[in-house]
């Protein structure tokens, strides 16, 4: 069982060049997240998806795009990469049901961005 | 707002020793609690959870108890392997408008020494 596959994991841009991660689940899981980690510091959330077709504004959102065509896969697009989007990349899922479900979030390997 | 805050670190131990990696949070209605352990190069997995007031969750050794009255979330270990060497993240989930969420503490480094 794959889980959750990120794509690539390294990555070295320049700045202003753009990017897409790439991210996929076999759960069939409804919940789709992008978080990024700065050394030291916890996961900030960027971007979620609460099934296809829907996506919503995490907590550092700016200079970042999603889509969510199907349930699977979750791309998070980079536009005009900055050195302050030099972070590790983490996309998790979870199943969540009306009231039943607990949120639990299964991740993928990461992967590591550097802007020069 | 919901948030965590759990101790800095990094804590160093010796083999065998105990843990306790303290954890609190402020959250609005009745969350779950969860610990994640990230090893090196690897991204984050579930240790343990608890979804209700006075819920236990344990796995591996690792132990964590939900109190309500205290807003704590604890995690604790008998007896510490150079195997557990590892960021721990303590997290809270709960429902927001459009879905649920999961907010992080900053994480404690754990070094275990032989």
């Amino acid at each position: 069982n794959a889980g959750v596959t990120q794509t690539p994991k390294f990555r070295i841009l320049k700045i202003g060049q753009s990017m897409t991660l790439q991210c996929a689940q076999d759960m069939n899981h409804n919940y789709m997240y992008w978080y990024r980690q700065d050394p030291g510091m916890g996961l900030k959330l960027i971007y979620y998806s609460v099934g296809a077709g829907i996506t919503d504004k995490g907590e550092v959102p700016n200079g970042y795009n999603v889509s969510r065509s199907t349930t699977e896969y979750f791309p998070l697009r980079l536009e005009l990469a900055a050195p302050s989007q030099t972070s590790v990349y983490f996309c998790a899922s979870s199943w969540t049901s009306g009231g039943a479900g607990t949120g639990e979030l299964f991740f993928g390997e990461g992967s590591r961005l550097t802007v020069l | 707002g919901n948030s965590v805050t759990q101790m800095e670190g990094p804590v160093t131990l010796s083999e065998e020793a105990f843990l306790t990696i303290n954890c609190t949070y402020t959250a609005t209605g009745y969350p779950s609690l969860f610990w994640y352990v990230q090893y090196p190069g690897e991204g984050l997995q579930l240790l343990l959870k608890a979804t209700k007031a006075d819920d236990k969750g344990s796995n591996k050794g690792f132990e964590a108890t939900y109190r309500k009255e205290t807003t704590s979330f604890h995690l604790e270990k008998g007896s510490v392997q150079v195997s557990d060497s590892a960021v721990y993240f303590c997290a809270l989930s709960g429902r927001n408008t459009g879905g649920f969420k999961t907010i992080f503490g900053a994480g404690t480094r754990l070094f275990v020494k032989a």
